[in-house]
Protein backbone atom coordinates (compact mmCIF):
# COMPACT_ATOMS: atom_id res chain seq x y z
CA UNK A 1 0.00 0.00 0.00
CA UNK A 2 1.16 3.34 -1.21
CA UNK A 3 -0.70 5.03 2.37
CA UNK A 4 -1.44 8.41 2.10
CA UNK A 5 0.14 10.55 -0.85
CA UNK A 6 0.42 14.10 -1.52
CA UNK A 7 1.67 16.12 -4.70
CA UNK A 8 3.84 17.97 -5.39
CA UNK A 9 6.25 18.14 -2.42
CA UNK A 10 7.06 21.52 -3.00
CA UNK A 11 5.83 24.95 -5.17
CA UNK A 12 6.38 28.35 -5.17
CA UNK A 13 3.52 30.63 -6.08
CA UNK A 14 2.80 34.34 -6.71
CA UNK A 15 0.42 36.39 -4.57
CA UNK A 16 -2.70 35.64 -6.48
CA UNK A 17 -1.96 32.37 -8.30
CA UNK A 18 -4.42 29.59 -7.54
CA UNK A 19 -3.39 25.91 -7.36
CA UNK A 20 -4.45 23.01 -5.96
CA UNK A 21 -3.22 20.22 -3.78
CA UNK A 22 -3.41 16.97 -4.37
CA UNK A 23 -4.10 14.14 -1.99
CA UNK A 24 -4.92 10.55 -1.98
CA UNK A 25 -5.05 7.39 0.13
CA UNK A 26 -5.29 3.71 -0.97
CA UNK A 27 -6.26 2.26 2.29
CA UNK A 28 -10.37 2.56 1.99
CA UNK A 29 -10.22 5.01 4.64
CA UNK A 30 -13.79 7.45 5.40
CA UNK A 31 -12.17 10.38 7.33
CA UNK A 32 -9.64 12.67 5.28
CA UNK A 33 -7.95 15.58 6.83
CA UNK A 34 -5.93 18.80 5.61
CA UNK A 35 -3.49 20.88 8.09
CA UNK A 36 -1.05 23.31 7.89
CA UNK A 37 1.94 22.99 10.09
CA UNK A 38 3.82 26.49 10.66
CA UNK A 39 6.61 26.82 12.47
CA UNK A 40 6.16 26.58 17.19
CA UNK A 41 2.32 26.27 16.34
CA UNK A 42 1.93 22.61 15.89
CA UNK A 43 -0.88 21.76 12.69
CA UNK A 44 -3.91 23.54 12.32
CA UNK A 45 -7.00 21.33 10.68
CA UNK A 46 -7.90 23.09 7.14
CA UNK A 47 -10.81 21.19 5.90
CA UNK A 48 -11.62 18.10 6.89
CA UNK A 49 -13.83 15.32 5.00
CA UNK A 50 -15.92 12.13 6.85
CA UNK A 51 -16.76 10.45 3.82
CA UNK A 52 -17.15 10.94 -0.09
CA UNK A 53 -19.28 13.78 -0.59
CA UNK A 54 -19.19 15.37 2.82
CA UNK A 55 -16.04 18.02 3.65
CA UNK A 56 -16.15 20.42 6.88
CA UNK A 57 -14.50 23.38 8.01
CA UNK A 58 -11.59 22.96 10.61
CA UNK A 59 -10.23 25.77 12.21
CA UNK A 60 -8.32 27.81 9.81
CA UNK A 61 -10.34 27.15 6.64
CA UNK A 62 -10.37 30.93 4.92
CA UNK A 63 -8.83 31.09 1.67
CA UNK A 64 -9.41 27.20 1.05
CA UNK A 65 -11.52 25.21 -0.80
CA UNK A 66 -12.01 21.52 -0.78
CA UNK A 67 -14.18 18.56 -2.62
CA UNK A 68 -14.30 15.13 -1.69
CA UNK A 69 -16.02 13.43 -5.09
CA UNK A 70 -14.22 9.84 -4.14
CA UNK A 71 -12.84 8.21 -1.51
CA UNK A 72 -9.82 8.13 -2.41
CA UNK A 73 -9.17 11.66 -3.20
CA UNK A 74 -9.68 14.74 -1.00
CA UNK A 75 -7.82 18.11 -3.03
CA UNK A 76 -7.07 21.22 -1.71
CA UNK A 77 -7.94 24.56 -3.17
CA UNK A 78 -6.10 27.87 -3.14
CA UNK A 79 -7.90 30.23 -5.21
CA UNK A 80 -6.24 33.66 -4.53
CA UNK A 81 -2.90 32.77 -2.48
CA UNK A 82 -1.69 35.14 -0.21
CA UNK A 83 1.86 35.28 1.92
CA UNK A 84 0.01 33.96 4.92
CA UNK A 85 -0.54 31.08 2.86
CA UNK A 86 3.06 30.02 3.17
CA UNK A 87 3.54 26.86 5.01
CA UNK A 88 4.16 22.88 4.72
CA UNK A 89 0.57 21.37 4.43
CA UNK A 90 -0.52 17.51 5.36
CA UNK A 91 -3.22 15.32 4.28
CA UNK A 92 -3.96 12.52 6.53
CA UNK A 93 -6.63 9.63 6.50
CA UNK A 94 -8.07 7.79 9.38
CA UNK A 95 -10.74 4.73 9.18
CA UNK A 96 -12.66 6.36 11.67
CA UNK A 97 -13.04 9.75 13.55
CA UNK A 98 -10.49 10.38 16.49
CA UNK A 99 -12.92 9.81 19.03
CA UNK A 100 -12.81 6.01 17.88
CA UNK A 101 -9.35 5.86 18.36
CA UNK A 102 -8.37 5.59 15.02
CA UNK A 103 -4.91 7.17 14.97
CA UNK A 104 -4.75 9.10 11.73
CA UNK A 105 -1.91 8.54 8.62
CA UNK A 106 -0.17 11.41 6.92
CA UNK A 107 1.62 11.90 3.48
CA UNK A 108 4.42 13.14 3.35
CA UNK A 109 3.67 17.25 2.90
CA UNK A 110 3.48 19.87 0.49
CA UNK A 111 5.61 22.71 0.87
CA UNK A 112 4.17 25.97 -0.53
CA UNK A 113 5.59 29.13 -0.49
CA UNK A 114 4.05 32.17 -1.81
CA UNK A 115 6.01 35.14 -3.23
CA UNK B 1 -12.65 24.56 23.66
CA UNK B 2 -10.60 21.82 23.59
CA UNK B 3 -6.21 22.81 23.70
CA UNK B 4 -3.20 20.40 24.31
CA UNK B 5 -0.34 22.34 25.41
CA UNK B 6 3.25 21.19 25.51
CA UNK B 7 4.75 22.69 28.25
CA UNK B 8 8.83 22.51 26.19
CA UNK B 9 9.28 24.18 23.38
CA UNK B 10 12.97 22.51 22.98
CA UNK B 11 14.46 19.86 24.68
CA UNK B 12 18.21 19.33 24.71
CA UNK B 13 19.97 15.91 26.17
CA UNK B 14 22.61 13.89 25.80
CA UNK B 15 22.47 10.27 24.64
CA UNK B 16 21.28 7.92 26.92
CA UNK B 17 19.48 10.71 29.48
CA UNK B 18 16.14 10.13 30.31
CA UNK B 19 13.43 11.58 28.32
CA UNK B 20 10.24 13.56 29.84
CA UNK B 21 7.63 15.35 27.76
CA UNK B 22 4.87 17.21 29.27
CA UNK B 23 1.13 17.36 27.46
CA UNK B 24 -1.96 18.30 29.43
CA UNK B 25 -4.99 18.76 27.79
CA UNK B 26 -8.12 20.71 28.57
CA UNK B 27 -11.43 18.15 27.67
CA UNK B 28 -13.60 17.28 30.43
CA UNK B 29 -15.29 13.89 28.39
CA UNK B 30 -13.68 10.55 27.24
CA UNK B 31 -10.68 11.32 25.73
CA UNK B 32 -8.17 9.58 22.94
CA UNK B 33 -4.81 10.82 23.56
CA UNK B 34 -1.87 10.23 21.05
CA UNK B 35 1.35 10.87 20.21
CA UNK B 36 3.29 11.21 17.05
CA UNK B 37 6.60 11.94 15.94
CA UNK B 38 7.86 13.98 13.08
CA UNK B 39 11.85 12.80 12.33
CA UNK B 40 13.64 15.64 10.38
CA UNK B 41 11.74 16.24 6.53
CA UNK B 42 9.59 12.62 7.45
CA UNK B 43 5.44 13.00 7.78
CA UNK B 44 3.73 12.81 11.26
CA UNK B 45 3.90 9.01 12.26
CA UNK B 46 2.10 7.60 15.82
CA UNK B 47 3.96 6.67 18.62
CA UNK B 48 1.11 5.47 20.79
CA UNK B 49 -2.09 6.08 21.28
CA UNK B 50 -4.79 5.90 24.82
CA UNK B 51 -8.01 5.17 24.36
CA UNK B 52 -9.28 2.64 27.94
CA UNK B 53 -7.45 0.23 29.96
CA UNK B 54 -4.20 0.23 31.43
CA UNK B 55 -3.25 4.23 31.78
CA UNK B 56 0.56 3.38 31.14
CA UNK B 57 0.82 2.77 27.26
CA UNK B 58 3.72 1.49 25.33
CA UNK B 59 4.91 2.48 21.97
CA UNK B 60 7.28 1.75 19.70
CA UNK B 61 10.68 2.42 19.88
CA UNK B 62 11.23 2.28 23.58
CA UNK B 63 8.57 5.10 24.11
CA UNK B 64 5.59 4.90 26.86
CA UNK B 65 3.08 7.51 27.84
CA UNK B 66 1.45 7.66 31.16
CA UNK B 67 -2.62 8.80 31.13
CA UNK B 68 -3.45 10.32 34.43
CA UNK B 69 -7.01 11.64 34.39
CA UNK B 70 -6.88 13.76 37.64
CA UNK B 71 -3.91 15.91 36.26
CA UNK B 72 -5.40 16.10 32.48
CA UNK B 73 -2.36 14.87 31.62
CA UNK B 74 -0.87 12.10 28.95
CA UNK B 75 3.70 12.95 29.46
CA UNK B 76 5.84 10.78 27.21
CA UNK B 77 8.65 9.09 28.76
CA UNK B 78 12.19 7.25 27.49
CA UNK B 79 14.24 5.43 29.85
CA UNK B 80 17.49 6.10 27.93
CA UNK B 81 17.32 8.50 24.21
CA UNK B 82 19.29 7.93 21.88
CA UNK B 83 20.40 10.23 18.61
CA UNK B 84 17.86 9.01 16.34
CA UNK B 85 15.31 10.43 18.41
CA UNK B 86 15.81 13.79 17.49
CA UNK B 87 12.88 14.87 16.25
CA UNK B 88 9.92 16.74 17.15
CA UNK B 89 7.04 15.56 19.10
CA UNK B 90 3.27 16.39 18.85
CA UNK B 91 0.35 15.46 21.75
CA UNK B 92 -2.90 15.23 20.27
CA UNK B 93 -5.90 14.80 21.60
CA UNK B 94 -9.27 13.30 19.92
CA UNK B 95 -12.97 14.05 21.69
CA UNK B 96 -16.03 12.32 21.16
CA UNK B 97 -17.16 14.37 18.52
CA UNK B 98 -14.59 16.64 15.93
CA UNK B 99 -11.36 16.38 15.00
CA UNK B 100 -7.90 15.89 16.01
CA UNK B 101 -6.26 18.58 18.18
CA UNK B 102 -2.54 18.88 18.13
CA UNK B 103 -0.51 20.57 20.43
CA UNK B 104 2.25 23.05 19.17
CA UNK B 105 4.89 20.54 19.52
CA UNK B 106 8.49 19.48 21.47
CA UNK B 107 11.46 19.74 19.64
CA UNK B 108 14.04 17.36 20.70
CA UNK B 109 17.47 17.12 20.15
CA UNK B 110 20.12 14.26 21.29
CA UNK B 111 23.60 15.03 21.88
CA UNK B 112 26.14 12.38 20.45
Amino acid sequence: NAGVTQTPKFRILKIGQSMTLQCTQDMNHNYMYWYRQDPGMGLKLIYYSVGAGITDKGEVPNGYNVSRSTTEDFPLRLELAAPSQTSVYFCASSYGAPGSNQPQHFGDGTRLSIL
Amino acid sequence: AQSVSQHNHHVILSEAASLELGCNYSYGGTVNLFWYVQYPGQHLQLLLKYFSGDPLVKGIKGFEAEFIKSKFSFNLRKPSVQWSDTAEYFCAVGGSQGNLIFGKGTKLSVKP
